[in-house]
């Protein structure tokens, strides 16, 4: 059974970095793009950010470019996002989705973890 | 960027009843690379359709995709209880950026 479990999320300050992790199992990790996908409290989906399988492409929503860094370690089996400059309307909750192929481009999503919460407030 | 429109925002709906939803890109999506997903309160979203047609694993023949181009529709044929939920349409043609709809919401009328 393919298997998501996001961790990291909390409470931050603005301005402030925060780490989350996703645990995969049930599959054959470095067979698939991975993607971070947030959702504001109350609102719709936002892809934040993908990964291809060997860590050679990235992809990252605009409103995230310069400030979020997605990486994988798949003898770890897990993917992370580094959040950094955190601001208010980031505040969310993330998910880790499973790419249905290698790469990022033409990549939806198959698997979902249960995902993090991500808190942004002083 | 491709922007994904969906219609309507919320349509209340019988048990029973036919659900067709609407999703609306702002420009061509290519190779039909059209995903739907059903979210109910407090879960994750699950896919329901992808390829704009073809229906992922365990997904009732109840639910249907079509369209191509500019225009794609999600079809529910006959309610069931457990189908009251929110759904968005996405698109995952256009690389980098995977944009997603601002979802419909089906409720029990």
């Amino acid at each position: 059974e393919v298997q998501l479990v996001e961790s990291g999320g909390g409470l931050v300050q603005p301005g402030r970095s925060l780490r989350l992790s996703c645990a995969a199992s049930g599959f054959t990790f470095d067979d698939y793009a991975m993607h971070w996908v947030r959702q504001a409290p109350g609102k719709g989906l936002e892809w934040v950010s993908g990964i291809s399988w060997n860590s050679g492409t990235t992809g990252y929503a605009d409103s995230v470019k310069g400030r979020f860094t997605i990486s994988r370690d798949n003898a770890k089996n897990s993917l992370y996002l580094q959040m950094s400059s955190l601001r208010p309307e980031d505040m969310a909750l993330y998910y880790c989705a499973k790419g249905n192929k290698l790469g990022i481009t033409g990549s939806y999503f198959d698997c979902w973890g249960q995902g993090t919460l991500v808190t942004v407030s002083s | 960027e491709i922007v994904l429109t969906q219609s309507p925002g919320t349509l209340s709906l019988s048990p029973g009843e036919r659900a067709t939803l609407s999703c609306r890109a702002s420009q061509s999506v290519s190779s039909s690379y059209l995903a739907w997903y059903q979210q109910k309160p407090g879960q994750a979203p699950r896919l329901l359709i992808y390829g704009a047609s073809s229906r992922a694993t365990g997904i009732p023949d109840r639910f249907s995709g079509s369209g191509s181009g500019t225009d794609f529709t999600l079809t529910i044929s006959r309610l069931e209880p457990e189908d009251f939920a929110v759904y968005y349409c996405q698109q995952y043609g256009s690389s980098p950026l995977l944009t997603f709809g601002g979802g419909t919401k089906v409720e029990i009328k």
